[in-house]
């Protein structure tokens, strides 16, 4: 089936410097991709939409400058986490639309700890 | 507002069967998702309705009713590892997926 990576799984870094995540489509053209956050013991709340060659849609509460995405090509979307807090750890998921079927792939997750 | 609701939890027997309720209201309809996720991995595609009925895989079924705004998950001879969150999405109108809670099933020997 179809796969969608994320890089990296887990990433420690120290307050105030960002974090790039990436998503890639390994065997197909996502049109689309959206970035989730998952806190602890929650569900998914979705972050943000990236159409592939335009600005992304940001849900409501989410800053763009913060949270800085990419979607450069029909195989890759990066999330970057600017001026991280400790208040920014959590766990990240993307998921991409498959261009062809419309059906929905999910990443394995990047969780990130802010120290 | 758009709203899914499911139970924050719910307990079962190993061996035994167990339904995951989901009701939702949301703008539009164009299907409905049910997701299996363990604690700190991504979540992992059940199945998909988007028609009135049962749809069957293996130890897991969903079923759908439009005109009801409900779906369930029916997991069959549960075992140990389908201890996990079992989360409920709806597609809405501009086919953006709109989240349930999770309902967290603990099964226990």
């Amino acid at each position: 089936g179809a796969v969608v990576s994320q890089h990296p799984s887990w990433v420690i870094c120290k307050s105030g410097t960002s974090v790039k995540i990436e998503c890639r489509s390994l065997d197909f053209q996502a049109t689309t991709m959206f970035w989730y956050r998952q806190f602890p013991k929650q569900s998914l709340m979705l972050m943000a939409t990236s159409n592939e060659g335009s600005k992304a849609t940001y849900e409501q509460g989410v800053e763009k400058d913060k949270f800085l995405i990419n979607h450069a090509s029909l195989t890759l979307s990066t999330l970057t986490v600017t001026s991280a807090h400790p208040e920014d750890s959590s766990f990240y998921i993307c998921s991409a639309n498959q261009r062809e079927s419309g059906e929905l792939f999910f990443g394995e997750g990047s969780r990130l700890t802010v120290l | 507002g758009q709203n899914i609701d499911q139970p924050t939890e719910m307990t079962a027997t190993e061996g035994a069967i167990v339904q995951i309720n989901c009701t939702y209201q949301t703008s539009g309809f164009n299907g409905l998702f049910w997701y299996q996720q363990h604690a700190g991995e991504a979540p992992t595609f059940l199945s998909y309705n988007v028609l009135d009925g049962l749809e069957e895989k293996g130890r897991f079924s969903s079923f759908l009713s439009r005109s009801k705004g409900y779906s369930y998950l029916l997991l069959k001879e549960l075992q140990m590892k389908d201890s996990a969150s079992y989360l409920c999405a709806v597609s809405d109108s501009n086919y953006q997926l709109i989240w349930g809670a999770g309902t967290k099933l603990i099964i226990k020997p």
